[in-house]
C-alpha cells in the first residue's frame, strides 16, 4: 500500500523566498507522483506531475518538483514566493503499476506567505 | 482542456432532508469519477469509485445507503445525501479520470447541514 507524509502541516515565507514543501512516499512500486493546490473553497488544481522519464518535473506558475527515489521524495520548490501562491498543497501518490491509479493524497501543507 | 463542474457550489439544507450533488466532465468523457469528502483542514478521504453504467464501489466505513451514486452517463455523476443530519456537513469534491490516471478535480460543494 502506497502512503504520503508531508513535513510541516504550515510554511511561512516571505515574499520572494524560496518555497520548499517536502514530501515523502512509500510505494512498493514505481510511483506516480503529483502535487496539487488548493485554494480556499476550490477543489484541487494539479500543478505537476511525475509518471516516467525525466525526475526533474516543471509545472505550473514556477513549481518544480525533483523525483528523488533513493529518497523517496518529491519536493516542491519555487525560488521566489508571490502572495498569490498562498493556499494549500498536497502531494499525492498512485501505484499505477500495482494496478490503482486511484492517488493517496498527503494531510496538506498550508503555506503563508509574507509580505 | 479537462473541465470538470460541481452544482451547487454552496447547499444548506435543514436535518433530515437529501439533497443532491452533481458532477461534470464538461469537454470529456470520463468512464471513471470519484467522490472525495474534505474536512477543514484535512485532507481529502476518497468515499468512492463511481463508473458508468455500474454500481459504485464504496470505500471502508462509508455508508452506501446513505451516500448514493448514479454514474448515469459518461459525463455525470451524482451524489445524493440521504436523511443528512449535521454531521454530513463538510466539503465535497468529485474528480473525474481522463484517459488512464489523469484525474481532473471539480471545484467543490460545500454542504451545511442545519
Amino acid at each position: 500500500a502506497q502512503s504520503v507524509t508531508q513535513l510541516g502541516s504550515h510554511v511561512s515565507v516571505s515574499e520572494g523566498a524560496l518555497v520548499l514543501l517536502r514530501c515523502n512516499y512509500s510505494s512498493s512500486v514505481p510511483p506516480y507522483l503529483f502535487w496539487y493546490v488548493q485554494y480556499p473553497n476550490q477543489g484541487l488544481q494539479l500543478l505537476l506531475k511525475y509518471t516516467t522519464g525525466a525526475t526533474l518535473v516543471k509545472g505550473i506558475n514556477g513549481f518544480e518538483a525533483e523525483f528523488k527515489k533513493s529518497e523517496t521524495s518529491f519536493h516542491l520548490t519555487k525560488p521566489s514566493a508571490h502572495m498569490s501562491d498562498a493556499a494549500e498543497y498536497f502531494c499525492a501518490v498512485s501505484d499505477p503499476f500495482g494496478g490503482s491509479y486511484i492517488p493517496t493524497f498527503g494531510r496538506g501543507t498550508s503555506l503563508i506567505v509574507h509580505p | 482542456g479537462a473541465v470538470v463542474s460541481q452544482h451547487p457550489s454552496r447547499v444548506i439544507c435543514k436535518s433530515g432532508t437529501s439533497v443532491k450533488i452533481e458532477c461534470r466532465s464538461l469537454d470529456f468523457q470520463a468512464t471513471t469519477m470519484f467522490w472525495y469528502r474534505q474536512f477543514p483542514k484535512q485532507s481529502l478521504m476518497l468515499m468512492a469509485t463511481s463508473n458508468e453504467g455500474s454500481k459504485a464501489t464504496y470505500e471502508q466505513g462509508v455508508e452506501k445507503d446513505k451516500f448514493l451514486i448514479n454514474h448515469a452517463s459518461l459525463t455525470l455523476s451524482t451524489l445524493t445525501v440521504t436523511s443528512a443530519h449535521p454531521e454530513d456537513s463538510s466539503f465535497y469534491i468529485c474528480s473525474a479520470q481522463k484517459q488512464g490516471y489523469e484525474q481532473y478535480f471539480g471545484p467543490g460543494t460545500r454542504l451545511t447541514v442545519t
